[in-house]
């Protein structure tokens, strides 16, 4: 069965520091893998999505991820992070099987103090 | 566009009403799907739907009945509402691409069932 882990409830980051929200994955084949991001009483909205081609995928407000897949891992990084970052990240990995559902991580809380 | 609209925002139940949680999307996407966020588990799929007529289960399907008779309407129904179903819920809408285009989020609808 797929699905994806993140091993952190919550990671604390200092303003201007980098960032770095973990995920791995367990997926039969070659995975597609997304982030969104989840601010306070909101739905949530699309990062970036790894589907096939270069490691490192850029996205939305500055944010980038890097698949690697010896380590199975799709982890999110910015290189200098901003107190509006600061929200509940969620991983997902597309289900292979009928439908093609997203099998979402339990979060992160991302917090970003000044 | 409005993008996926949820009805009502806030709703509190008794245990074994019934009521259904309108979802809407002005996209003309095929895709649409119901998720529960319940504290430290991420999104769970309840029901989902690959075009108007075709309903299937997800994850977490009992005591959630779905239909859809339109492109844009996606209505999830509790049908006896129970205290283990308080919970956000989010509908969810992407084009075809087997899912591999973002999906939109609505705002939730936050349901407390007493």
């Amino acid at each position: 069965a797929q699905s994806v882990a993140q091993p952190e409830d919550q990671v604390n980051v200092a303003e201007g520091n980098p960032l770095t929200v973990k995920c791995t994955y367990s997926v039969s084949g070659n995975p597609y893998l997304f982030w969104y991001v989840q601010y306070p009483n909101r739905g949530l909205q699309f990062l970036l999505k790894y589907i096939t081609g270069d490691n490192l995928v850029k996205g939305s407000y500055g944010f980038e991820a890097e698949f690697n897949k010896s380590q199975t891992s799709f982890h999110l990084k910015k290189p200098s992070a901003l107190v509006s970052d600061s929200a509940l990240y969620f991983c997902a990995v597309r289900d292979k099987g009928k439908g093609g559902k997203l099998i979402f991580g339990q979060g992160t809380e991302l917090s970003v103090k000044p | 566009n409005a993008g996926v609209t949820q009805t009502p925002k806030f709703q509190v139940l008794k245990t074994g009403q019934s009521m259904t949680l309108q979802c809407a999307q002005d996209m003309n996407h095929e895709y649409m799907s119901w998720y529960r966020q319940d504290p430290g588990m991420g999104l769970r799929l309840i029901h989902y739907s690959v075009g108007a007529g075709i309903t299937d289960q997800g994850e977490v399907p009992n005591g959630y009945n779905v239909s859809r008779s339109t492109t844009e309407d996606f209505p999830l129904r509790l049908l006896s509402a129970a205290p283990s179903q308080t919970s956000v819920y989010f509908c969810a809408s992407s084009s075809t691409g087997g899912n591999l285009n973002e999906q939109f989020f609505g705002p939730g609808t936050r349901l407390t069932v007493l």
